[in-house]
């Protein structure tokens, strides 16, 4: 077992490029999760997805969009890169079963916008 | 709207002590997770507390739950170096997200 998979881990983006966070998890897991982390502060939730097919925004969506064609990838999206995008981006996945609730976390991408 | 504040958010400690951090929490749950952070990493889950009362132990930390109160406590015992991390606490809220708090950063110096 992987768990969350994320590519790649440090990416260099000039302002206005775009370009995809990958996210893979091989634990059959309905709820999928990306939240962005800026230097010294907490989690922030950008979207979230509780199966293939729906996908909802979090606590700070704009700038960002994703996708969840199947069970196990949810891509981020990130359109006209800014600076204010600069920050690590973690996905993570947790279990549908009532029982077991625990989240897992990738291992983040590190993004600098210039 | 659920909000999770924890407390301190910053302790520097000496080895040896012991310290509490709180995380409180606006709104009814059960449910409620520590995660670890190392610097430059990503989050390990700790502690799953899933009812009133719970107690997890896992080496000089104890995690509790206390559902009435709202609030939730880490205990550290004899900190050692290595227990230097950022902590969250996460609380379930009624819909299919974690709500997490701010982060204790810990430091423990000798």
């Amino acid at each position: 077992n992987a768990g969350v998979t994320q590519t790649p881990k440090f990416r260099i983006l000039k302002i206005g490029q775009s370009m995809t966070l990958q996210c893979t998890q091989d634990m059959n897991h309905n709820y999928m999760y990306w939240y962005r982390q800026d230097p010294g502060m907490g989690l922030k939730l950008i979207y979230y997805s509780v199966g293939a097919g729906i996908t909802d925004k979090g606590e700070v969506p704009n700038g960002y969009n994703v996708s969840r064609s199947t069970t196990e990838d949810f891509p981020l999206r990130l359109e006209l890169a800014a600076p204010s995008q600069t920050s690590v981006y973690f996905c993570a996945s947790r279990a549908q079963d009532r029982g077991h609730y625990e989240q897992y976390f990738g291992p983040g991408t590190r993004l600098t916008v210039t | 709207e659920l909000k999770v504040e924890q407390n301190p958010l910053f302790l520097s400690m000496q080895e040896g002590k012991n310290y509490t951090i709180y995380c409180n929490y606006s709104t009814t749950s059960d449910r409620l997770y520590w995660y670890r952070q190392d610097p430059g990493k990503s989050l390990e889950s700790l502690f799953v507390l899933l009812s009133n009362g719970a107690v997890k132990q896992e080496g000089r930390l104890m995690a509790s739950l206390d559902t009435k109160a709202r609030l939730s406590t880490l205990h550290i015992t004899a900190a050692v170096h290595d227990l230097s991390a950022t902590y969250f606490c996460a609380v379930d809220g009624s819909t299919d997200k974690l709500i997490f708090g701010t982060g204790t950063r810990l430091q423990v110096f000798p």
